[in-house]
């Protein structure tokens, strides 16, 4: 069963605007939550991670906030830029590591 | 530091054939973990190891297999090949300590089964 779902496999947000990424979890135990972002032919590279104590974590235009009581978990990427194209993993863990599907991002010039 | 190195990058096998794939860690980190992705599955965890001893295992059946050696580098093996297994192999290192931060991953292995 899956314990962390990305419901939207795609998203297509225009350069310059915002793009928000969700991803749903189903164990409470989990403390501690990481973005990945992977280009093809490339392994996932670490993009962006919060402890289960907070609720928010930024880092240059990515942010991530983490709403325990619903479970749910986003990325929030401002300004968008091409580059951003990728496909996007949220990932949870208690002694190991659980990932969602992905979801694609284009971000449109 | 070097990444962690997975090789080869691309395999062609056969049904009812078996694979050996190879992962070496960033030096210094004891942990190496392995991920099968495929399409609309993301990455499903396969096992852990840690200081040569497996440390926790997912939901996949006996074909696959692993080990570590001292040096901390890691094989995957998977035995009678299913076209089913066709998947994009990712190894991952981490320092080991549980709840670790990160996850470091390879480039990965194609694998092709016809």
């Amino acid at each position: 069963d899956q314990q962390v779902k990305q419901n939207s496999p795609s998203l297509s947000v225009q350069e310059g605007r915002i793009s928000i990424l969700n991803c749903d979890y189903t164990n409470s135990m989990f403390d501690y939550f990481l973005w990945y972002k992977k280009y093809p032919a490339e392994g996932p590279t670490f993009l962006i991670s919060i402890s289960s104590i907070k609720d928010k974590n930024e880092d240059g235009r990515f942010t991530v906030f983490l709403n325990k009581s619903a479970k749910h978990l986003s990325l929030h990427i401002v300004p968008s830029q091409p580059g951003d194209s990728a496909v996007y993993f949220c990932a949870a863990s208690d002694l190991q590591f659980y990932f969602g599907t992905g979801t694609s991002l284009t971000v449109i010039p | 530091k070097a990444g962690v190195t997975q090789t080869p990058r691309y395999l062609i096998k056969t049904r009812g054939q078996q694979v050996t794939l190879s992962c070496s860690p960033i030096s210094g980190h004891r942990s190496v973990s392995w991920y099968q992705q495929t399409p609309g599955q993301g990455l499903q965890f396969l096992f852990e190891y840690f200081s040569e001893t497996q440390r926790n295992k997912g939901n996949f059946p006996g074909r696959f297999s692993g080990r570590q050696f001292s040096n901390s580098r890691s094989e995957m093996n998977v035995s009678t090949l299913e076209l089913g297994d066709s998947a994009l192999y990712l190894c991952a290192s981490s320092d080991g300590r549980v709840g670790s931060e990160k996850l470091f991953f390879g480039s990965g292995t194609q694998l092709s089964v016809l």
